[in-house]
């Protein structure tokens, strides 16, 4: 089956401890995306990819890292940095940078203790 | 800036019956796209519908249409024949053609009542 997958589905981080979301697309499209998702609030961007080995930041990168190394991946870091990592992720992937639309995984759900 | 508004934080109908989102954005842009997106409370965002904003003719599939309003710049969801798998988080989104970014509204809360 083509899609997007996301894991885990739930993550615990502690304090100071760095944490990596994993995204996987099997649907060769080139560009993938970051959003974290709020209560009562609409998606935003955290980082997008459009090729292999390019990245950049959305609107809330600060805290956050990528890296694309492959076509399929899209892992997202989770730094000590970000100070309130409480959210819920969604990736998302597109043909391209361009006039495709986006379409999304099922989501990862981060929590700290 | 671009902005998406979803004024209704939470709409009911009943089952079988017809219901319409609204949602109003605000661009200098002429070339877009508008969406309409799903989130069930599996919290998978599901494509529902897109329209082009060069195509005058709305969007339609299945239960699912759009009024589009450019000049009003008004993007409004229409759902026919409401069924109970229709209950779930209802987002509009909006990208220009020259920028890769989804501008999101708050979402509207879809309950379907039996």
């Amino acid at each position: 089956d083509g899609g997007i997958t996301q894991s885990p589905k739930y993550l615990f981080r502690k304090e100071g401890q760095n944490v990596t979301l994993s995204c996987e697309q099997n649907l060769n499209h080139d560009a993938m995306y970051w959003y974290r998702q709020d209560p009562g609030q609409g998606l935003r961007l955290i980082y997008y990819s459009q090729i292999v080995n390019d990245f950049q930041k959305g609107d809330i990168a600060e805290g956050y890292s990528v890296s694309r190394e492959k076509k399929e991946s899209f892992p997202l870091t989770v730094t000590s940095a970000q100070k309130n990592p409480t959210a819920f992720y969604l990736c998302a992937s597109s043909i391209s940078r361009g006039r495709e639309t986006q379409y999304f995984g099922p989501g990862t759900r981060l929590l700290v203790l | 800036a671009q902005t998406v508004t979803q004024s209704q934080p939470e709409m009911s109908v009943q089952e079988a019956e017809t219901v319409t989102l609204s949602c109003t954005y605000d661009t200098s842009e002429s070339d877009y796209y508008l969406f309409w997106y799903k989130q069930p409370p599996s919290r998978q965002m599901i494509l529902v519908i897109r329209q082009e904003a060069y195509k005058q003719q709305n969007a339609t599939e299945n239960r699912f249409s759009v009024n589009f309003q450019k000049a009003a710049k008004s993007f409004s969801l229409k759902i026919s024949d409401s069924q109970l798998g229709d209950a779930a988080m209802y987002f509009c989104a909006y990208r220009a053609n020259s920028n890769y970014q989804l501008i999101w509204g708050a979402g509207t809360k879809l309950i379907i009542k039996p």
